[in-house]
């Protein structure tokens, strides 16, 4: 059974830091990897999607990374603004249209 | 592109009347949809996997005939609690995933239900 594990559970940083936030994986036979964003009482946001056959994947101040072998994902966030404070997920899926495994996910603030 | 429409946002209901939750994909046609439950201050649970023109697959544990689900086209699945009681009270989320291999999956802005 897949398991999905985030680190940390939560951060606290001061604006400007860069900051990397961890996912895990137990099962490398993965379809793809997307990380997510939740804002409080909201659904979520697709940040970056990342195919099993891909190392990483930038979109703007955020890079992810994918390394399938090892089971671990990481998301970078470069120069961190109040803005970016919300949960982050990861989820992967095993096969094309399968369903999501989600972790527990990270809660971010940036701090003014 | 690639927009999930879900309303309502937020319902408020008696105990014992039934809600329905509406999952419209706006741009793009998505054979699959699925259902989420989230408690607060933890990840997404998956409820049930709503495929067009066919039964949903449910998870275990979920009650099916509580939890009913309809996938009558390519742009609109609906959740209906049925009896709702307030231990039903959550948020609930939708997600489509567009009928291509180089998409992941979309979301819906959620729907928060309270039970009283």
């Amino acid at each position: 059974k897949q398991e999905v594990t985030q680190i940390p559970a939560a951060l606290s940083v001061p604006e400007g830091e860069n900051l990397v936030l961890n996912c895990s994986f137990t099962d490398s036979a993965i379809y793809n990897l997307q990380w997510f964003r939740q804002d409080p009482g909201k659904g979520l946001t697709s940040l970056l999607l990342i195919q099993s056959s891909q190392r990483e994947q930038t979109s703007g101040r955020l890079n992810a990374s994918l390394d399938k072998s090892s089971g671990r994902s990481t998301l970078y966030i470069a120069a961190s603004q109040p803005g970016d404070s919300a949960t982050y997920l990861c989820a992967v899926n095993v096969s094309w249209g399968s369903r999501l495994t989600f972790g527990e996910g990270t809660q971010l603030t940036v701090n003014p | 592109g690639a927009v999930v429409s879900q309303h309502p946002s937020w319902v408020i209901c008696k105990s014992g009347t039934s809600v329905k939750i509406e999952c419209r994909s706006l741009d793009f046609q998505a054979t699959t949809m699925f259902w989420y439950r989230q408690f607060p201050k933890q990840s997404l649970m998956l409820m049930a996997t709503s495929n067009e023109g066919s039964k949903a697959t449910y998870e275990q544990g979920v009650e099916k005939d509580k939890f009913l689900i309809n996938h009558a086209s390519l742009t609109l699945s609906t959740l209906t609690v049925t009896s709702a009681h307030p231990e039903d009270s959550s948020f609930y989320i939708c997600s489509a995933r567009r009928d291509s291999t180089n998409y992941g999956y979309t979301f819906g802005s959620g729907t928060r239900l309270t039970v009283v």
